[in-house]
């Protein structure tokens, strides 16, 4: 079974802070991805990436990036942590992203608050 | 008009129901269409998929695609309280497009 490991469950952090928040996959998987899931919005891609060193900005790409040294982890930082970026974080992966219907593995999450 | 809706619900039946789930969408270009199911407090997990048009079966569960109406639908016979969750649709043109477009999502209930 591939698994999506996302490093926190819940974070709370002050509005200034600088927020990494950590994804590792164990499949070796090329693309992975990062989500924010909001009520009311729904799933929102913020950026992926499809190799090492490799970024391509999602939807809403404003006040975070991300950092993937290595294939089988994803960082998504918040730079500068704010009230509005207070949501659920997602992260998923999929070996080959012309086969979508292989579907996305997703990690559980993780419940940022900002403060 | 946003590319995909879905009504949130939420949408509460008694076991045993046959509930009918539903998405329309905007881009013509889709080809590839999915349904993801989200536990409480886990991420999503593909369910079915199904290419252009046409219905999909896989036990109680049944997705059909409607293109000509722009509009998907996943059907669940003899509805369990363990089908209690939040399902998304989503979908994509295909080949080497990176985007998922996802629906809002669904929170079903099933009453035992």
């Amino acid at each position: 079974d591939v698994k999506v490991t996302q490093s926190s469950r819940y974070l709370v952090k002050r509005t200034g802070e600088k927020v990494f928040l950590e994804c590792v996959q164990d499949m070796d998987h090329e693309n992975m991805f990062w989500y924010r899931q909001d009520p009311g919005l729904g799933l929102r891609l913020i950026y992926f990436s499809y190799d090492v060193k490799m970024k391509e900005k999602g939807d809403i790409p404003e006040g975070y990036s991300v950092s993937r040294e290595k294939k089988e982890r994803f960082s998504l930082i918040l730079e500068s942590a704010s009230t509005n970026q207070t949501s659920m974080y997602l992260c998923a992966s999929i070996l080959d992203r012309a086969r979508p219907y292989d579907g996305y593995t997703f990690g559980s999450g993780t419940r940022l608050t900002v403060v | 008009q946003k590319e995909v809706e879905q009504d949130p619900g939420p949408l509460s039946v008694p076991e045993g129901a046959i509930v009918s789930l539903n998405c329309t969408y905007s881009n013509s270009a889709f080809q590839y269409f999915m349904w993801y199911r989200q536990y409480s407090r886990k991420g999503p997990e593909l369910l079915m998929y199904t290419y252009s048009s046409g219905n999909k079966e896989d036990g109680r569960f049944t997705a059909q695609v409607d293109k000509s109406s722009k509009y998907i639908s996943l059907f669940i016979r003899d509805s369990q309280p363990s089908d209690s969750a939040t399902y998304l649709c989503a979908m994509t043109w295909g080949g080497s497009n990176y985007k998922l477009t996802f629906g809002k999502g669904t929170l079903l209930t099933v009453n035992p």
